[in-house]
């Protein structure tokens, strides 16, 4: 069984751009929920998508926005790049309110 | 909301020494997870572990519910043990549904 699957692995942007980052979870598995780890913050959560609709949000900007598929694969995007963005964002998949599994991680790095 | 605290921040060890890592929370949870990250930043799954005890090969963890703590065992580390050990908890209720990271628990083994 396949796991989590995050492309791309690394991304230098510069301040003002957009990017946009993919998380496929496992088989069968309908939550998606996305982190952002920085060494001063921490894990905190972004939001969370079920069933292609968000079920939970963090308490991020409106810059940060993400989407679900019908087949449960989700996108994350950044818009209007901040130095303070950079850092490690994390997708987690889960069936449902059980064991989450984490994806590699995308490295960002804003410039 | 809920905080989760952990203890030690950091820990040194020796090469074959056994370690006691700790896991606070301030309100009951659903669930609790204990998670260790590698040096590329993906987040292993140790333990899934709502209450009692379990193991796993030189690794164990119990969960006390009642008391809201959670501890993980590392017997006979290993240099490859080193990382950041992170325990968090899932927490379901109302519109809300997410995993809550504690600060995690900077470990080196020593040779």
């Amino acid at each position: 069984k396949a796991g989590v699957t995050q492309t791309p692995r690394y991304l230098i942007k510069t301040r003002g751009q957009q990017v946009t980052l993919s998380c496929s979870p496992i088989s069968g598995h309908r939550s998606v929920s996305w982190y952002q780890q920085t060494p001063g913050q921490g894990l905190q959560f972004l939001f969370e998508y079920f069933s292609e609709t968000q079920r939970n949000k963090g308490n991020f900007p409106g810059r940060f926005s993400g989407r679900q598929f019908s087949n449960s694969r989700s996108e994350m995007n950044v818009s209007t790049l901040e130095l303070g963005d950079s850092a490690l964002y994390l997708c987690a998949s889960r069936a449902d309110r059980d064991e989450a599994f984490f994806g590699q991680g995308t490295r960002l790095t804003v410039v | 909301g809920i905080q989760v605290e952990q203890s030690p921040p950091d820990l040194i060890l020796q090469e074959g020494a056994n370690s006691t890592l700790r896991c606070n929370f301030s309100d009951s949870v659903n669930n609790l997870q204990w998670f260790h990250q590698n040096p590329w930043g993906q987040l292993i799954n140790l333990f899934y572990i709502p209450s009692g005890t379990k193991q796993n090969g030189r690794l164990s963890a119990t969960t006390v519910a009642t008391e809201r703590y959670s501890l993980l065992y590392i017997s006979s580390s290993q240099t490859t043990d080193s990382g950041v050990y992170f325990c968090a908890v899932l927490y379901y209720g109302g519109a809300t549904n997410k995993l809550i990271f504690g600060t995690g628990t900077l470990l080196a083994v020593q040779p």
